[in-house]
């Protein structure tokens, strides 16, 4: 257990569905992560939110938007995605964005194995 | 952007053997971490080694900041040890982005 929690663990949709991943840290970080894990790619970063403001946005596509309610919770909210957006979706939490070892190190959640048909 | 690359990409090894992975990076670098993923896709971290050698157990890493890589040695390996190992690292004066290597999966047969 890394005191991140991701819900839920899997998730298959269709093209025209709506749903929300949700993540949880419970280790009282001030930042936290969304990547996308797609087969043979590395892990690209999507978001960053730091004491809930958004800080980072790698050019993700609008059919993906999160919202970082408090420093506890993320969500990222899926709607009309495409099949090449099947993936494995992870979040991570740190202690702040920087400052070293104590502060950078990123835990990560279990992740979300999403399918979209 | 920076390019993070690691070698192999693939590594088959026995139990009990030793192993050295690399992560070269192509620029200055303030933040590198190393990361195991097991087969069920969960991401733990290893070290935090921007610069310096640090040791946990079996498991021991070294980074030459200034030569721009990091190694990372496994020694006595277990099969517990097999997953994807990853290098991450974040750019000296960039954005708070970690930019991960494409990752090498090591494979321990009993």
């Amino acid at each position: 257990e890394t005191g991140v929690t991701q819900t839920p663990r899997h998730l298959v949709m269709g093209m025209t569905n709506k749903k929300s991943l949700k993540c949880e840290q419970h280790l009282g970080h001030n930042a936290m992560y969304w990547y996308k894990q797609s087969a043979k790619k590395p892990l690209e970063l999507m978001f960053v939110y730091s004491l809930e403001e958004r800080v980072e946005n790698n050019s993700v596509p609008s059919r993906f938007s999160p919202e970082c309610p408090n420093s506890s919770h993320l969500f990222l909210h899926l709607h009309t995605l495409q099949p090449e957006d099947s993936a494995l979706y992870l979040c991570a939490s740190s202690q702040d964005l920087a400052g070293g070892w104590d502060e950078e190190t990123q835990y990560f959640g279990p992740g979300t194995r999403l399918l979209v048909l | 952007g920076i390019q993070v690359e690691q070698s192999p990409p693939d590594l088959i090894l026995q139990e009990g053997a030793n192993s050295t992975l690399r992560c070269n990076f192509s620029d200055s670098v303030n933040n590198l971490q190393w990361f195991h993923q097991n087969p069920w896709g969960q991401l733990i971290n290893l070290f935090y080694i921007p610069s310096g050698t640090k040791q946990n157990g079996r498991l021991s890493a070294t980074t030459v900041a200034t030569e721009r890589y990091s190694l990372l040695y496994i020694s006595s390996s277990q099969t517990t040890d097999s997953g994807v190992y990853f290098c991450a690292v974040k750019v000296e004066g960039g954005s708070e982005k970690l930019v991960f290597g494409k990752g090498t999966k090591l494979t321990v047969n009993p």
